[in-house]
């Protein structure tokens, strides 16, 4: 059965800090991972798609890596904004999607 | 344009009642989802629909029932509501071909009394 796995819970930075936050999954046969943001009381934007076969993808500010081997993604954020504050969730797509707990991010200004 | 829509924003009901949640999108895409967050913001696949046929239906309570009146449509039902209904419900789709790229609505939350 896959878990995803999102460390930390929750994490807060100063503003102009570079990050890292985690994604850890159980079955390595997916067939994308992808990363979300989630505001307060609003739906998931989609941030960045990694297909199985890929490494990374980079979007503005936004790095994602996938080591599908070890079951590991991570979403690099650097320069934090104010704005960046919001829900990251990951979610790997096998059959069906599963979606990580996510990790509250609060970019101190 | 909103890319995929769903309402109402706000549902709120007594107990017992019957209710719908509607969704739409206009990205062409041929499978659309329906997802429940709870309160610890968990969210969770209930059904997914492809070219109108239901392909995915996660232990979900028969008191749910996606209907899908066309491939740009997916209506979510829920009868007989109960006070652990009380969650924010998501529409989804995505598209064979673009790397199944998931797109949201904003979501409709619904708080059952």
């Amino acid at each position: 059965k896959q878990e995803v796995t999102q460390i930390p819970a929750a994490l807060s930075v100063p503003e102009g800090e570079n990050l890292v936050l985690n994604c850890s999954f159980t079955d390595s046969a997916i067939y994308n991972l992808q990363w979300f943001r989630q505001d307060p009381g609003k739906g998931l934007t989609s941030l960045l798609l990694i297909q199985s076969s890929q490494r990374e993808q980079t979007s503005g500010r936004l790095n994602a890596s996938l080591d599908k081997s070890s079951g590991r993604s991570t979403l690099y954020i650097a320069a934090s904004q104010p704005g960046d504050s919001a829900t990251y969730l990951c979610a790997v797509r096998l059959g069906k999607i599963i979606f990580g707990k996510g990790t509250r991010l609060h970019i101190l200004p | 344009d909103t890319a995929v829509s769903q309402t109402p924003k706000y549902l709120v009901t007594q107990m017992g009642n019957d209710k719908s949640i509607k969704c739409e999108q206009n990205l062409g895409h041929d499978t659309m989802y329906w997802y429940k967050q709870d309160s610890k913001k968990f969210l969770k696949i209930m059904f997914s629909y492809n070219n109108k046929e239901l392909i995915i239906n996660e232990t979900v309570p028969n008191r749910f029932s996606p209907k899908s009146p066309d491939k740009a449509h997916l209506n979510l039902h829920i009868n007989s509501l109960e006070l652990g209904d009380s969650a924010v419900y998501f529409c989804a789709s995505s598209q064979e071909g673009t790397g199944r790229k998931l797109f949201f609505g904003s979501g409709t939350q619904l708080s059952v009394l």
